[in-house]
Order: structure tokens, then C-alpha cells, then sequence
């Protein structure tokens, strides 16, 4: 058990345009998930926290407006990264917890690519 | 602020030669240490918790142990196959907004040599 799930793997946009990552976990509901970005041969950054139903909480240095997180469900949150620029670029992971439960699972995540 | 030092930045092995991975924490009241795995290109996956001193978690050829200042992560007779980077992570009892919140060192990258 425990198993998150990512989609789109990979994707390569234009800038300027704006690209959504979807994080699902498969078999659990997720009370909260995290989402981490991870710049080659560096650990993992917290971006958000999400807790299903409510607005998300950002870390200091994350742009609300740039970064736009959406829990609907106990099992789906969504990253869309608005008008992305190449600094952008870089791999994106999510997480999933349960509830009453410390561990985090996490997706195989996104790497994102801006031209 | 919680911090987490691993040691060291990265560890060649030969097949068969056991060894120790150190992690290092300061915490304001830890709720869980954790232990994953990350092959390259992938999302972490989760090895261990622990949660107080003293308590040791084995899982094949890695053994998780904990003090209150430092966790050692144990690797015996390692294969090819155990090359990764391992990462440490620590969990305080802060409330509110950060809640939850994992605080990861930089990782160990192993390297086990056939």
C-alpha cells in the first residue's frame, strides 16, 4: 500500500505558457500532500503544503501567485506553474499523508523543462 | 530552525564490505526521524521511522538506529543493487502551519561496487 502516483512523468513548454502536474495517491486517502522541488544533485525543497478542502500554506520564498495548489479530494492534488519561465525548469515531487499517520509517500515525480 | 547533516556526501563501497551512513539533527522536539531511499530521476521511497532513542529498524541489509542527537543508518554485506542516495529527514511537534513538515539533509549518494 501507499503508493502515489504522478502525471504528466515529464513535459517540456514554451515560455510563458502555464503547465498543471497532477499527484494522486492510489490506494489511501491524503489527508495532506506536499509538494518539493529538487534541483540536480540537491535535496528535497519544500514548496506547499495542502490539506484537502483548504488553501494551501507556502514556504517563505514561493510565489502563491506563480505556484497555484488545488487539493479537491482526499485522493488528488494539483501543481500548476503559471506563465513558466526556463528558471522554472527542474524536477517536481509530490507527497502524500495519511491521517494520524507521520509518514510521507512519495510520487516518482515531474521533471519540468522550459524553452 | 530544525537542521539535518548527513555525512558522508558520498561512500564507495566493494560488495560484501558493510558500513554506516551518519545522520546528525537538531530539532525542537523531534516527532519522527525518517529514512529514504531516492534512485536517480525518481521520487524518494520510504525505508524507516523511528520515533524515539534507542529504538532500531531493520529491513534486509539496512538497519535504522536513533539516539537523541544523531541516526546511523546501517548498511551489511551491500550489493550493486543498494547503490542510491539515502536520504535522512526529521519531523518536529511544531504546530500550525508547519505541520508535517519533513526538513531533509542533503543525502548520501552510495556507491557499491560489484
Amino acid at each position: 500500500g501507499a503508493v502515489v502516483s504522478q502525471h504528466p512523468s515529464w513535459v517540456i513548454c514554451k515560455s510563458g505558457t502555464s503547465v498543471k502536474i497532477e499527484c494522486r495517491s492510489l490506494d489511501f486517502q491524503a489527508t495532506t500532500m506536499f509538494w518539493y522541488r529538487q534541483f540536480p544533485k540537491q535535496s528535497l525543497m519544500l514548496m506547499a503544503t495542502s490539506n484537502e478542502g483548504s488553501k494551501a500554506t507556502y514556504e517563505q520564498g514561493v510565489e502563491k501567485d506563480k505556484f497555484l495548489i488545488n487539493h479537491a479530494s482526499l485522493t488528488l492534488s494539483t501543481l500548476t506553474v503559471t506563465s513558466a519561465h526556463p528558471e522554472d525548469s527542474s524536477f517536481y515531487i509530490c507527497s502524500a499523508r495519511r491521517g494520524g499517520s507521520y509518514e510521507q509517500y512519495f510520487g516518482p515525480g515531474t521533471r519540468l523543462t522550459v524553452t | 530552525e530544525d537542521q539535518v547533516t548527513q555525512s558522508p556526501e558520498a561512500l564507495r563501497l566493494q560488495e560484501g564490505e558493510s558500513s554506516s551512513l551518519n545522520c546528525s539533527y537538531t530539532v525542537s522536539g523531534l516527532r519522527g526521524l525518517f529514512w529514504y531511499r531516492q534512485d536517480p530521476g525518481k521520487g524518494p521511497e520510504f525505508l524507516f521511522t523511528l520515533y524515539s532513542a534507542g529504538e532500531e529498524k531493520e529491513k534486509e541489509r539496512l538497519k535504522a538506529t536513533l539516539t537523541k542527537k544523531e541516526s546511523f543508518l546501517h548498511i551489511t554485506a551491500p550489493k550493486p543493487e543498494d547503490s542510491a542516495t539515502y536520504l535522512c529527514a526529521v519531523q518536529s511537534f511544531a504546530g500550525g502551519t508547519s505541520y508535517g513538515k519533513l526538513t531533509f539533509g542533503q543525502g548520501t549518494i552510495l556507491t557499491v561496487h560489484p
